[in-house]
């Protein structure tokens, strides 16, 4: 089955600089690759994906890019701000086709201090 | 407004106890999900459904178990809690075709 890994666990940066989470995923028929936000105490919230057919896309200070022959994919966030303090996921699955399960990686900690 | 609602947000008892976490969801979602997630830490799928009638386990083991009758409610039960179970319960759905799965509140759950 899919296996996810996400790297770094925790991450510091200041605010106003850019900060970058890479995933890694198994299972190459994976096309569907979305990335959750997950405040202290909330519910995890869909902030960008991507779809194998693309190799990057943009959503003003967020942007994430997929390279589908290393089966990896990423996140940035520019010029980041205190607010974007907080747990991501990235996740992947095969979409579309059967089953959508969604396989997580674990987190990475995002600290923007001012 | 559409939305996923979870009942109870917060539910302390205590061990032998039988409780079901309610789910339920506006958004005209056909497949529905159950994870579990300690705070802060990986989510962990324990059941899902493809819709009326359909239920598998997940890729967590889970003693609890679930039921779909109505395409918006998807109930999870334990028939006895244990300190083990403490832990934060969340739901989701998504639609079909589409991937996006959205999330519940959740209820945290402490097993005394």
């Amino acid at each position: 089955g899919e296996n996810v890994e996400q790297h770094p666990s925790t991450l510091s940066v200041q605010e106003g600089d850019s900060a970058v989470i890479k995933c890694t995923y198994s299972d190459s028929a994976s096309n569907y690759f979305p990335w959750y936000k997950q405040e202290l105490g909330k519910r995890p919230q869909l902030i960008i994906d991507i779809r194998s057919n693309v190799g990057e896309k943009k959503d003003q200070r967020i942007a994430v890019t997929l390279n589908k022959t290393a089966k990896h994919f990423s996140l940035h966030i520019t010029e980041t701000q205190p607010e974007d303090s907080a747990v991501y996921f990235c996740a992947a699955s095969r979409g579309n086709t059967g089953f959508q399960k969604l396989v997580f990686g674990t987190g990475t900690r995002l600290l923007v201090s001012p | 407004e559409a939305d996923i609602y979870q009942t109870p947000r917060y539910l302390v008892i205590g061990t032998g106890k039988k409780i079901t976490l309610e789910c339920s969801q506006t958004m005209g979602h056909d497949k529905m999900y159950w994870y579990q997630q300690d705070p802060g830490m990986e989510l962990h799928l324990i059941h899902y459904s493809y819709g009326v009638n359909s239920t598998e386990k997940g890729d967590l083991s889970s003693e609890s178990t679930v039921s779909r009758i109505r395409t918006e409610h998807f109930p999870l039960t334990l028939e006895s809690a244990r300190p083990s179970h403490t832990s934060q319960y969340l739901c989701a759905s998504s639609r079909s075709p589409g991937n996006e799965q959205f999330f519940g509140p959740g209820t945290r759950l402490t097993v005394l």
